[in-house]
């Protein structure tokens, strides 16, 4: 079965800085999509970012970027230039490329960005 | 931008009654999903959907869940006798095919009590 793991449970940041969060899985497949997801106060679940285990170069949206080491098993997300309403919890997520997105998720950071 | 909704946003029901959460995925999209996040804790998958039958489920969804896709437009998620161990935030999402990643609806709170 596959895990995801999580190993910062809160991580703090000041606006306009950088952080990394880290987030390492256990999977003997080949294929597979790994997600970032980020949960705010209101409790919503928006994607912020998605990488295929098949690509190479690592995934960027505007102020995410991610490190992918296919080989480490590690997936960490870099937020650059933070803003205040980044504060939310990260959730990283993988999912098999059987045809179903069935995520198996971390047990997530909570991040504060602070003025 | 198209959305994922589900009704209601909070439900309180006692203990041992039926509740259904409803859900409206996005309408072109072909795939299903209920997970449940208990206060504090991860997001767990329950159950994926496709083509009107259930794809796979967890050890969670057991035979007081049911889901079903009465009329091609709300997806629901019935609990027959809730338990207090129920109470959680219930997600539901929908993705457009098997490569394309799944988008989450708001949530409903659901507390029994």
């Amino acid at each position: 079965a596959q895990t995801v793991t999580q190993s910062q449970p809160e991580m703090s940041v000041q606006e306009a800085e950088t952080v990394t969060l880290s987030c390492t899985y256990d999977t003997s497949e080949n294929n597979y999509y790994l997600f970032w997801y980020k949960q705010p106060p209101s409790r919503q679940m928006i994607l912020v970012i998605r990488q295929e285990a098949y690509k190479q170069q690592n995934a960027t949206e505007n102020r995410f970027s991610v490190n992918f080491q296919k080989a480490a098993k590690s997936f960490s997300l870099k937020i650059s230039d933070s803003q205040l309403g980044d504060t939310a919890m990260y959730f990283c997520a993988f999912a098999q490329n059987t045809g179903f997105q069935k995520l198996v998720f971390g047990t997530g950071t909570r991040l504060l960005v602070s003025p | 931008e198209p959305e994922v909704t589900q009704t209601p946003s909070h439900q309180v029901t006692q203990m041992g009654q039926e509740v259904i959460l409803r859900c409206v995925p996005i309408s072109n999209h072909l795939y299903f999903y209920w997970y449940r996040q208990i206060l504090g804790q991860k997001v767990e998958f329950l159950v994926s959907f496709y083509n009107n039958e259930i794809s796979e489920k967890s050890e969670i969804f057991d035979d007081q869940f049911s889901v079903e896709r009465p009329d091609g437009s709300n997806f629901t998620l019935k609990i027959r006798s809730t338990k207090l161990e129920d109470s959680a935030m219930y997600f539901c999402a929908s993705s457009g095919d098997s490569n394309t990643e799944a988008f989450f609806g708001q949530g409903t709170r659901l507390t029994v009590v």
